[in-house]
């Protein structure tokens, strides 16, 4: 089992909706959760960051945490098509000590 | 702003040859990583240092060593080149004194092609 999980999609969206996009972790330990944004051919940038259960907004951008269940997820409202990149879910802590671990990312389309 | 330079954006070498990566970042980040990227694989650990001449292996080393002279600079050796090398290095840099909340800087990233 990886680390963190992420569906790679693409997950298409039309302009205007909601995209939502999911996460799963396997170290219970884990302490913080990253959502960056990589634009092809660009490195990834960070959007936010989660630590503790519950909902946190940034702008149109949503991160909700279940440290429970292992699942963090990023919601963005209003989606347009500059919105459309491939997210990337990273943990910290736990087993990982200071290192970022990874998923798979996610391939957001939003489609006009 | 903190600013991780790497001092390549592509770079095409040959099966066999020694490739050197450089990464250099001026926030006085004690933690350096690099990362290589390849579709479908998400971003891999390779190596990460907490301090000048400290290094410890990520989830892929074989093939790849590192030096970290300076605190500022963290390099990526590539011993011998391979074509299975072919891939996106990312570089990145970190203040653990923020804890772990803190962001985690990426270079660039350059893009090695070993013919």
């Amino acid at each position: 089992q990886k680390e963190v999980e992420q569906n790679s999609g693409p997950l298409s969206v039309p302009e205007g909706a909601i995209a939502s996009l999911n996460c799963t972790y396997s170290d219970r330990g884990s302490q913080s959760f990253f959502w960056y944004r990589q634009y092809s051919g660009k490195s990834p940038e960070l959007i936010m960051f989660i630590y503790s259960n519950g909902d946190k907004e940034d702008g149109r951008f949503t991160a909700q945490l279940n440290k429970a269940s292992q699942y963090v997820s990023l919601l963005i409202r209003d989606s347009q098509p500059s919105d459309s990149a491939t997210y990337l879910c990273a943990r910290m802590g736990g087993n990982a000590g200071n290192m970022l671990t990874f998923g798979g990312g996610t391939r957001l389309m939003v489609k006009p | 702003d903190v600013k991780v330079t790497q001092s390549s954006r592509y770079l095409v070498k040959r099966t066999g040859e020694k490739v050197f990566l450089e990464c250099v970042q001026d926030m006085d980040h004690e933690n350096m990583f690099w990362y290589r990227q390849d579709p479908g694989l998400g971003l891999r650990l390779i190596y990460f240092s907490y301090d000048v001449k400290m290094k410890e292996k990520g989830d892929i080393p074989e093939g790849y060593s590192v030096s970290r002279e300076k605190k500022e600079r963290f390099s990526l050796i590539l011993e011998s080149a391979s074509t299975n090398q072919t891939s996106m290095y990312l570089c990145a840099s970190f203040n653990p004194g923020q804890g772990y909340n803190s962001p985690l800087h990426f270079g660039n990233g350059t893009r090695l092609t070993v013919t």
